[in-house]
């Protein structure tokens, strides 16, 4: 059965530094999603992406993110300096159309972030 | 979005079949019903979704009032590895692509 992919599974870094969470989405979907949930919280949408650019985004997703499909099967996240409240566990989702009503979200494990 | 509430959590026994509740009686007519769940240390999943008629699939079955303000997840032989955090998400057809997650209620299945 496909699956949505991430890595890593756990990202050390310090503050202030830059990350770079992978992700490769189930290959025929064409919407694709970010998602955090900090320790003991709920899941949190970050951002949606589609034909090559950001089709929603949260509160959250301000301009230390930003999100790349740099080829035809990675999805990026990018956080370009990173702070102590950015630690959560990042979520990467992948559907086949943009319409939840009828196409679930496919999530991939996670990539756990620590920031020091 | 519309607000669905559930108990904080709920236990059941193995290979007994367990109910969860889910209230949202702020639903609008154009809200999909969506059930997800969430496994310890993994990312959320799919479970069923529906809109007004009860719905089965392989995991679940899905039990909705006739007034649609609230429904019932049914798992038939709860087994050790539905533990999980169950979400109950209402979706507007046409509205936003992304899943609003509330708190979600915690399964504990007893062996």
């Amino acid at each position: 059965e496909p699956e949505v992919t991430q890595t890593p599974s756990h990202q050390v870094t310090q503050m202030g530094q830059e990350v770079i969470l992978r992700c490769v989405p189930i290959s025929n979907h064409l919407y694709f999603y970010w998602y955090r949930q900090i320790l003991g919280q709920k899941v949190e949408f970050l951002v949606s992406f589609y034909n090559n650019e950001i089709s929603e985004k949260s509160e959250i997703f301000d301009d230390q993110f930003s999100v790349e499909r740099p080829d035809g099967s990675n999805f990026t996240l990018k956080i370009r300096s990173t702070k102590l409240e950015d630690s959560a566990m990042y979520f990467c989702a992948s559907s086949r159309t943009g319409d939840p009503t009828y196409n679930e979200q496919f999530f991939g494990p996670g990539t756990r972030l620590t920031v020091l | 979005d519309a607000k669905t509430t559930q108990p904080n959590s709920m236990e059941s026994n193995e290979e007994e079949p367990v109910h969860l509740p889910c209230n949202h009686s702020t639903i609008s007519g154009t809200d999909y019903i969506h059930w997800y769940r969430q496994l310890p240390s993994q990312g959320p999943e799919y479970v069923i979704h529906g809109l007004t008629s009860n719905v089965n699939n392989r995991m679940a079955s899905l039990a909705i009032a006739e007034d649609r303000k609230s429904s019932t997840l049914i798992l038939h032989r709860a087994t050790l590895r539905d533990a999980a955090v169950y979400y109950c998400i209402l979706i507007s057809q046409g509205g936003s692509e992304k899943l609003v997650f509330g708190k979600g209620m915690k399964l504990t299945v007893n062996p």
